[in-house]
């Protein structure tokens, strides 16, 4: 059975800090890795994706994947009180993802 | 780009109704799309996978005569929860990926359904 970890949190950072948020699987054979966010009552939003080993920027996100260890993280530089949300890590291989259960993050002012 | 819809945004009904919930992809041809439901303060737990013009695949424990999928275009699919009942209340959320080798799936913003 296919499992993805991440840590509930919540994860507690002041304004202007880096968030690291990290998520391991269970599958070697995953693919694709994907970072969600959701904020209370919606659905997710894509954040962010990457397929490959190291590091992808896109502004103040960088995903961060090493198949090797199986895990995979997304850092959030400058964190803001409105980045605060549920961050869920999917992964996939096949024609489905598998979402781990997702880390709150509270960024305080 | 890579916008879904769905409607109804909330509905509210009564024990024994059916309920359908529509998804559409706006501007994109979706070949695939997922159900999803998520309870409250709970993770995201996949329903069922239904792909254009074939059957939907439910997920073990999912009745698939309570929850009907249809995909009948490559922009639309539509849940019916039939005979709903107060358990059945939730988050429903949809999902849709469209053709190439990615797996990215795009959400729509959920449907919150109160079985009274």
């Amino acid at each position: 059975q296919k499992e993805v970890e991440q840590n509930s949190g919540p994860l507690s950072v002041p304004e202007g800090a880096i968030a690291s948020l990290n998520c391991t699987y269970s599958d070697r054979v995953s693919q694709s890795f994907f970072w969600y966010r959701q904020y209370s009552g919606k659905s997710p939003e894509l954040i962010m994706s990457i397929y490959s080993n190291g590091d992808k920027e896109d502004g103040r996100f960088t995903a961060q994947l090493n198949k090797a260890s199986q895990y995979v993280s997304l850092l959030i530089r400058d964190s803001q009180p409105s980045d605060s949300a549920t961050y869920l890590c999917a992964v996939g291989g096949y024609s489905t993802l598998t979402f781990g259960k997702g880390t709150m993050l509270l960024v305080s002012p | 780009g890579a916008v879904v819809s769905q409607h109804p945004s909330w509905v509210i009904c009564k024990s024994g109704t059916s309920v359908k919930i529509e998804c559409r992809s706006l501007d994109f041809q979706a070949t695939t799309m997922f159900w999803y439901r998520q309870f409250p303060k709970q993770s995201l737990m996949l329903m069922a996978t239904s792909n254009e013009g074939s059957k939907a695949t439910y997920e073990q424990g999912v009745e698939k005569d309570k929850f009907l999928i249809n995909h009948a275009s490559l922009t639309l699919s539509t849940l019916t929860v039939t005979s709903a009942h107060p358990e059945d209340s939730s988050f429903y959320i949809c999902s849709a990926r469209g053709q190439g080798s990615t797996d990215t799936q795009y959400f729509g913003p959920g449907t919150r359904l109160t079985v009274l």
